[in-house]
């Protein structure tokens, strides 16, 4: 299987706190995306980075890319109750065919 | 109006039974997927067509088939259900530019029994 792999399975933190996800993936990429999914909703794109960058901000997200390790992370600052969800990393080779991770839940207690 | 739409939302369905899953879009993407989600699993692609001409296999597409009957619209099928079917299914598409998002539905959740 070309799936990624992310841990944890599953965080529980307090608002205010922060949390970091991290992503795994197996083959070489051109882009990594992170995806939300709220409650087996759909899932909404959260922020790309690109196979040259090592780093990348969005709000309150922060995101980094180590390819020489063929891992992500994904940081979220100051959480929100709102916050809790599903998290999904999806590697594109550049391909637009995107190949998911497991996931993180996500719970942020208020 | 959502910009991926999948019908229907929910659906139980008997083994052996045939069962076609609808994905429509009104964001002029060429590129659709199909994918299935289990829980601890993920998302696995099960087919992609990046236009009405071109349908590739994805990770586990035994059991299912696909038709892109026009650029907006996707579908999947189930030629004769089976329980390990059951799953949740998402319809997602992309207009392979720079952004290089995919733009999910809101999922048809599957149950075979």
């Amino acid at each position: 299987s070309q799936q990624g792999e992310e841990d944890p399975q599953a965080l529980s933190i307090q608002e205010g706190e922060n949390a970091t996800m991290n992503c795994s993936y197996k083959t070489s990429i051109n882009n990594l995306q992170w995806y939300r999914q709220n409650s087996g909703r759909g899932l909404v794109h959260l922020i790309l980075i690109r196979s040259n960058e090592r780093e990348k901000h969005s709000g309150r997200l922060r995101v980094t890319l180590d390819t020489s390790k063929k891992s992500s992370s994904l940081l979220i600052t100051a959480s929100r109750a709102a916050d809790t969800a599903s998290y999904f990393c999806a590697t594109d080779a550049g391909t637009y065919k995107y190949i998911f991770g497991t996931g993180t839940r996500l719970k942020v207690l208020a | 109006d959502a910009d991926v739409t999948q019908t229907p939302r929910n659906r139980i369905t008997k083994t052996g039974k045939r069962i076609m899953l609808e994905c429509s879009q009104t964001k002029g993407h060429d590129r659709m997927y199909w994918y299935r989600q289990d829980p601890g699993l993920g998302l696995r692609l099960i087919y992609y067509s990046f236009d009405v001409k071109d349908i590739n296999k994805g990770e586990i597409s035994d059991g299912y088939s696909v038709s892109r009957q026009a650029q907006a619209k996707f579908s999947l099928s189930l030629e004769s259900a089976i329980p390990n079917q059951t799953a949740l299914y998402f319809c997602a598409t992309s207009d392979g530019g720079a952004r290089a998002e995919a733009f999910f539905g809101q999922g048809t959740r599957l149950t075979v029994v």
